[in-house]
């Protein structure tokens, strides 16, 4: 059974770096052909893709966004994580993370506000 | 990045109606498309994928079709569980894109 779990801070202040977590199971990020993507969405508004990640380390990013991403995972292959430096009230979405190409896997989502 | 192009914005329609949701992408994405279902406070449900294949689990009504630059969702026989927010996404190339989403009533 695939389960997907994203977490993260909640809530930050403008500036500030936002890392995001996402862990699963039911699948080894070691085999070939998996990818984590991150997802987010604002509140009413439709889905964006910002990162994923693939088995064999590869990295891919929005363009819009890339200065501002990093997409990493853990040396065990359950865990991904993405950090997104200079927050601002623009970044106030929820964040999925995703088992890719298309996303037949979601987490749950976490709400990520920027306020100050 | 390629543009995805969803239409129409919002959708009404009575029990039993069939329905259909369009999607237009900038440049040929060779049946790299995928169609969600999201209900209100969810995440997004995956119903098709491969522009046409029916994910597991998800009722016969549901259809996709298309190739190219247009591609379709049709949902027969709309019931009242279809009450939802419908987005396409296209896979072929990276960044991978979502479409700006349909929001279905029933009348």
């Amino acid at each position: 059974q695939v389960t997907l779990k994203e977490s993260g801070p909640g809530m930050l202040q403008p500036s500030k770096t936002l890392s995001l977590t996402c862990s699963f199971s039911g699948f080894s990020l070691s085999t070939s052909g998996m990818v984590v993507s991150w997802i987010r969405q604002p509140s009413g508004k439709s889905l964006e893709w910002l990162a994923a990640i693939d088995w064999d380390g590869d990295k891919y990013y929005n363009p819009s966004l890339k200065s501002r991403l990093t997409v990493s995972k853990d040396t065990s292959n359950t865990q991904v994580f993405l950090k997104i430096t200079s927050v601002d009230t623009a970044d106030t979405a929820t964040y999925y993370c995703a088992r890719s190409n298309w996303f037949a896997y979601w987490g749950q989502g976490t709400l990520v506000t920027v306020s100050s | 990045d390629i543009q995805m192009t969803q239409s129409p914005a919002s959708l009404s329609a009575s029990l039993g109606e069939t329905v259909t949701i369009e999607c237009r992408a900038s440049e040929d994405i060779y049946n790299g498309l995928a169609w969600y279902q999201q209900k209100p406070g969810k995440s997004p449900q995956l119903l098709i994928y491969n522009a046409n294949s029916l994910h597991t689990g998800v009722p016969s009504r549901f259809s996709g079709s298309g190739s190219g630059t247009q591609y379709s969702l049709k949902i027969n026989s709309l019931q009242s569980e279809d009450v939802a927010s419908y987005f396409c996404q296209q896979y072929y190339d990276y960044p991978f894109t979502f479409g700006s989403g349909t929001k279905l009533e029933i009348k």
